[in-house]
């Protein structure tokens, strides 16, 4: 089975921290991703990448960076935590098949908080 | 854009079928469509994938009509452990990957 692991289940930051969400896949798939879920907004892509070092937005990239130096690891990273990013991130990795056919296996996620 | 949209909320009863219909009228030619399910505190898993015609595995089956502007995820005989969300996903390829953009999705509640 294809594993996907993200680094903390939960995390407690202070306003103005540099944060960093690691996700790690052990499946050899080309593309990661990550989304943060709210309540009553469900999931909402922030990056992705395709391939190594390469990175795509999502629909909410502002506030947000991500880095992509192996295949196997994806991290993402708030340069500087505000309340409002207090959230559940999800990470999901899939195999590349083609046109949008590739099947998401995701994390177990990370609540944030920022205080 | 491929947006999706979904009910926002189902309700049924133990051993009923559930249909969850997705619209997405702008899907491109080749994209497929995928349903995922959520359960509190989990990330989503996948459930059934189609490009048209009719798919069925061992949880559900998808309907996709001949234009492709809409499915409709079957769920046949509920059970409570069916409660969860249910996503329509269909991505758009923006030439490096596919961009997958989850909606806001279908919150399925079955009762006894």
């Amino acid at each position: 089975d294809v594993k996907v692991t993200q680094s903390s289940r939960y995390l407690v930051k202070r306003t103005g921290e540099k944060v960093f969400l690691e996700c790690v896949q052990d499946m050899d798939h080309e593309n990661m991703f990550w989304y943060r879920q709210d309540p009553g907004l469900g999931l909402r892509l922030i990056y992705f990448s395709y391939d190594v070092k390469m990175k795509e937005k999502g629909d909410i990239p502002e506030g947000y960076s991500v880095s992509r130096e192996k295949k196997e690891r994806f991290s993402l990273i708030l340069e500087s935590a505000s309340t409002n990013q207090t959230s559940m991130y999800l990470c999901a990795s899939s195999l590349r098949q083609g046109r949008s056919n590739e099947k998401l296996f995701f994390g177990s996620g990370t609540q944030l908080s920022v205080l | 854009l491929a947006k999706t949209t979904q009910p926002i909320s189902m309700d049924s009863y133990e051993g009923q079928e559930v249909n969850i219909t997705c619209s997405h009228n702008n899907i491109a030619t080749n994209d497929y469509i995928t349903w995922y399910q959520q359960f509190p505190s989990q990330g989503p898993r996948f459930i059934i994938q189609g490009y048209k015609t009719k798919v069925t595995n061992e949880v559900a089956s998808l309907f996709i009509p001949a234009d492709r502007k809409s499915s409709t995820l079957s769920l046949p005989r509920v059970s409570l452990s069916d409660t969860a969300v249910y996503y329509c996903l269909v991505g758009v390829f923006t030439g490096g990957g596919n961009k997958l953009t989850f909606g806001t999705g279908t919150q399925l509640k079955v009762e006894l």
